[in-house]
């Protein structure tokens, strides 16, 4: 069974901190992808990652950076945090180009509030 | 631009009824559409998903039905239980020839199945 781990269920953080969301999967797979979800909004991507080391932006880029140095690890990163990006995070992955079509796998979300 | 509208936020069904959750989307580019499932406090879980080439595919008590000239799609919950209570994200996903799809999300429908 896919097993997506998130390392943080909440975070409280002050405006202006450094901010890392921590995410790692155990099936080896290739894509992995940062969501945020607000209310009235759904879910919208942040970024993605379809190879170690490899990134795209998704449809809300601003204000975040990714890092993805191990297949297994996916990083979501806040330079500096400001209240509009408390929110709630959820990470998920699939597997590679030869089924693109395969289901998401989520974890089960950090809820960042920033001060 | 919101691709994926899921226009009713909430829906109460009574149990053993029917429930109906519907989904609009206006890129016709899309290929693959999806229904996940989201329980409080958890990340979303795949439920269901149907190809742009087929207009209906059926899993037990839940059937997805697709409109592609109306660019429409529902999920069909025959008969609801009180278990099926959560938010119920759409779907789509187009693939621009790059390394992976991405999936557009919906805003989600609270469905309520009353005892």
């Amino acid at each position: 069974d896919v097993k997506v781990t998130q390392s943080s269920r909440y975070l409280v953080k002050r405006t202006g901190e450094k901010v890392f969301l921590e995410c790692v999967q155990d099936m080896d797979h290739e894509n992995m992808f940062w969501y945020r979800q607000d209310p009235g909004l759904g879910l919208r991507l942040i970024y993605f990652s379809y190879d170690v080391k490899m990134k795209e932006k998704g449809d809300i880029p601003e204000g975040y950076s990714v890092s993805r140095e191990k297949k297994e690890r996916f990083s979501l990163i806040l330079e500096s945090a400001s209240t509009n990006q408390t929110s709630m995070y959820l990470c998920a992955s699939s597997p590679g180009t030869g089924s693109y079509n395969s289901p998401l796998h989520f974890g089960n979300g950090t809820r960042l509030t920033v001060t | 631009d919101q691709q994926v509208k899921q226009n009713s936020p909430s829906l109460s069904v009574q149990e053993g009824r029917i429930s109906i959750l519907n989904c609009d989307y206006t890129n016709s580019m899309f290929d693959y559409f999806l229904w996940y499932k989201k329980y409080p406090a958890e990340g979303p879980t795949f439920l269901i998903s149907i190809s742009s080439i087929k207009d209906k595919n059926e899993d037990g008590r839940f059937t997805v039905f697709l409109n592609k000239s109306a660019k429409h799609l529902s999920l069909h919950i025959v008969p609801s239980q009180p278990g099926d209570s959560a938010v119920y994200f759409c779907a789509a996903s187009e693939w621009d020839g790059g390394a992976t799809n991405k999936l557009i999300f919906g805003t989600g429908t609270l469905l309520a199945v009353q005892p």
